[in-house]
C-alpha cells in the first residue's frame, strides 16, 4: 500500500480535460512540495511537474500541476493518444525520511 | 547530453550480494544528489536511497534500510548501491536518478537511467 494515494485508473476522450487526484498526509504533501512523473509503456519515467506547479524545459503546458493542504493534483487537458501512459506523484516524507510515490495512475484516451 | 546509464543488474540467490553502479556524464556529477528507484516488474515506483552531492548524507527506505549502501566516487562520475542479503521481493528494475537541485535537496528527480534489472531467485 502506497503512502500517497492515487486513483489506479482514468479514462477520458481526446481532446478534453483529465485530472489525477494525489492524497498524503501533513508529513509529506501537507509540508513538502508534489512533483509528478510520466512514465510511457517500457521507458523510463519522466519529471513532468516539479515544486507542486512548476513545468520542466520542453514539457507541454497542456500539463498543470496544484496542491491544497494534503492532497496534490495533476491536470491533461487537450488529451492526445500519446498521453497513455501511467503518472505518479512523489514528495519526501519528514516522518520516513524518504521519498514517498503514490500507486500511479493508468490514463488511457478513449 | 545529459545521461546516466546503469549496469550490473544479473540473476542472484536469496541471500546474495550485488553491486550496481550508474555512469553519469553531460552535467557536473558532484553537484548534485543522486537517488536509486526500482520498479518491481508490472508494479509501481519505489524510492530505494539518496546520497547527497558530496557524499555525507544517505538516506535509505525502510524496505532496505541496513541491507543495502548507496555510494558515489566524484572523480570517477559514478554512483553505487551495495545490495546485501537480497531477497525476492527485492526483484525489480533499478534506476539511478539525479536530483534537480544544485548542491540541495528537491527531491524531484529530472534524469533517469534506462535502469538495470536484478533477479533475485534460486
Amino acid at each position: 500500500q502506497s503512502v500517497l494515494t492515487q486513483p489506479p485508473s482514468v479514462s477520458e476522450a481526446p481532446r478534453q480535460r483529465v485530472t489525477i487526484s494525489c492524497s498524503g498526509s501533513s508529513s509529506n504533501i501537507g509540508n513538502n512540495a508534489v512533483n509528478w512523473y510520466q512514465q510511457l509503456p517500457g521507458k523510463a519515467p519522466k519529471l513532468l511537474i516539479y515544486y507542486d506547479d512548476l513545468l520542466p524545459s520542453g514539457v507541454s503546458d497542456r500539463f498543470s500541476g496544484s496542491k491544497s493542504g494534503t492532497s496534490a493534483s495533476l491536470a491533461i487537458s487537450g488529451l492526445q493518444s500519446e498521453d497513455e501512459a501511467d503518472y505518479y506523484c512523489a514528495a519526501w516524507d519528514d516522518r520516513l525520511n524518504g521519498v514517498v510515490f503514490g500507486g500511479g495512475t493508468k490514463l488511457t484516451v478513449l | 547530453e545529459v545521461q546516466l546509464v546503469e549496469s550490473g543488474g544479473v540473476v542472484v540467490q536469496p541471500g546474495g550480494s550485488l553491486r550496481l553502479s550508474c555512469a553519469a556524464s553531460g552535467f557536473t556529477f558532484d553537484d548534485y544528489a543522486m537517488h536509486w528507484v526500482r520498479q518491481a516488474p508490472g508494479k509501481g515506483l519505489e524510492w530505494v536511497s539518496l546520497i547527497s552531492w558530496d557524499g555525507g548524507s544517505t538516506y535509505y527506505a525502510d524496505s532496505v534500510k541496513g541491507r543495502f549502501t548507496i555510494s558515489r566516487d566524484n572523480s570517477k562520475n559514478s554512483l553505487y548501491l551495495q545490495m546485501n542479503s537480497l531477497r525476492a521481493e527485492d526483484t525489480a528494475l533499478y534506476y539511478c536518478a539525479k536530483d534537480m537541485a544544485v548542491r540541495g535537496f528537491a527531491y524531484a528527480f529530472d534524469i533517469w537511467g534506462q535502469g538495470t534489472m536484478v533477479t533475485v531467485s534460486s
